[in-house]
């Protein structure tokens, strides 16, 4: 069965930092770009980071440019998102999405980060 | 990145057909064959329903039709069923390895 399972998600102070793993199964994850998006309590989906097959170039959306960084361990087939500087707007559950069409085939059920004080 | 414009709301009878739309720019819907259709049920995660303007992913019922002209796209559910009752995001590629969603509708069957 092709699984994605996020974890690491929890409560933060703000300007902390946190790393969400996604453990990715039943799929060859070398061959396919990989995606982190969050949905704000609420609100709509956001595209947050993007990192091509082999690990070489990462894109960020503008908000968390500088703070986050995507990375992969295609041999453990995870992905990670390592979060910075963290600030109430970042707030949100965040899944990871299997790259395929140009979209996201395959989502997590997600983790929640809360930044509090 | 701006996100993509998507009415709030779309509502509809069972049976019938209702139409969301999505506007973005040239620079993501208009520039770009990627557009893509996520259906999200309340406590799940989203869901592909839609990739590269029309196609449907295995599964997807052929009840869900997507188009696109010009920096507008559009996704088709007819015969509404109760379980059509979601919220609806767009998504486009924009270019440079950077995707944006649209807002989201909420799509109630009446």
């Amino acid at each position: 069965e092709v699984q994605l399972v996020e974890s690491g998600g929890g409560l933060v102070q703000p300007g902390g930092s946190l790393r969400l793993s996604c453990a990715a199964s039943g799929f060859t994850f070398s061959r396919h770009y990989m995606h982190w998006v969050r949905q704000a309590p609420g609100k709509g989906l956001v595209w947050v980071s993007g990192i091509e097959t082999d690990g070489s170039s990462a894109t960020y959306a503008d908000s968390v440019t500088g703070r986050f960084t995507i990375s992969r361990d295609n041999a453990k087939s995870t992905l990670y998102l390592q979060m910075n500087s963290l600030r109430a707007e970042d707030t949100a559950v965040y899944y990871c999405g299997r790259g395929q069409y140009y979209a996201k085939d395959v989502w997590g059920q997600g983790t929640t980060v809360t930044v509090s004080s | 990145q701006s996100a993509l414009t998507q009415s709030p709301s779309a509502s509809g009878s069972p049976g019938q057909s209702v139409a969301i739309s999505c506007t973005g720019t040239s620079s993501d819907i208009g520039g770009y064959n990627y557009v893509s259709w996520y259906q999200q049920h309340p406590g799940n995660a989203p869901k592909l329903i839609i990739h590269e303007v029309s196609k449907r992913p295995s599964g997807v019922p052929d009840r869900f039709s997507g188009s696109k002209s010009g920096n507008t796209a559009s996704l088709t559910v007819s015969g509404l069923q109760a379980e059509d009752e979601a919220d609806y995001y767009c998504s486009s590629y924009a270019g440079t390895y950077k995707w944006v969603f649209g807002g989201g509708t909420k799509l109630t069957v009446l």
